[in-house]
């Protein structure tokens, strides 16, 4: 089976700090993918950044990058320079064979940043 | 390229009930998966649907169904609605099916009221 735990419920930023959310995952898939998603109170969800568990460098989109460590099995996502556009739910995701390539999802967290 | 689009946004329905949501996918994406989101159980998996046939499915029991048409517009039917259908109903689409790469792209998602 696969799990992935967001152990984080709630986090405060300041404006144009840096914020790392954690994500640890669990699996005995060969081969999977690892997903963030943002989900703003409007509900929808919104694809930030894709890691595969092959490759070799820690993926970057814009502000967002991933903190890969295999080895840990840990995904956090770092975003830079935060904007007050960022307060939002943060989900964690990741679909491999296991679950028939659905995308299984952290119970996330809730991101606030301050003026 | 316009994003997915699910209708309706809002529904609200009384126990009993069935209710029939919709959701087009990206234009060119062929696969279609549906999400259930609750403040209890998080983010579960339904189903997905690619070229018209149900590729997976998740633990939900058969009063929830699906299916897909040949332009890969999708609609998820609830029969029987319960208290505990209230949610928000996430579409989700894809170009290909499986491998743990494809990235799924969401919908604004549709909230269900039960009363």
């Amino acid at each position: 089976a696969q799990k992935i735990t967001q152990t984080q419920p709630g986090m405060f930023v300041q404006e144009k700090e840096a914020v790392t959310l954690d994500c640890t995952y669990d699996t005995s898939d060969p081969s999977y993918g690892l997903f963030w998603y943002k989900q703003p109170s409007s509900g929808e969800m919104i694809f930030l950044i894709y890691q595969g568990s092959y490759d070799q460098q820690n993926a970057t989109e814009g502000r967002y990058s991933l903190n890969f460590q295999k080895a840990r099995k840990s995904a956090n996502l770092v975003i830079s320079a935060s904007q007050l556009g960022d307060s939002a739910m943060y989900f964690c995701a990741m679909r491999g064979v296991l679950s028939g390539y659905a995308l299984n999802f952290g119970k996330g967290t809730s991101l606030l940043v301050t003026p | 390229k316009a994003g997915v689009t699910q209708t309706p946004r809002y529904l609200i329905k009384t126990r009993g009930q069935q209710v029939t949501l919709s959701c087009s996918p990206i234009s060119g994406h062929r696969s279609v998966s549906w999400y259930q989101q609750t403040p209890g159980q998080g983010l579960q998996f339904l189903f997905e649907y690619f070229s018209e046939t149900q590729r997976n499915k998740g633990n939900f029991p058969g009063r929830f169904s699906g299916r897909q048409f040949s332009n890969s517009r999708s609609e998820m039917n609830v029969s029987t609605l319960e208290l505990g259908d209230s949610a928000l109903y996430l579409c989700a689409s894809s170009p290909r099916a499986g491998g743990p790469g494809e990235t799924q792209y969401f919908g604004p998602g549709t909230r269900l009221l039960v009363l």
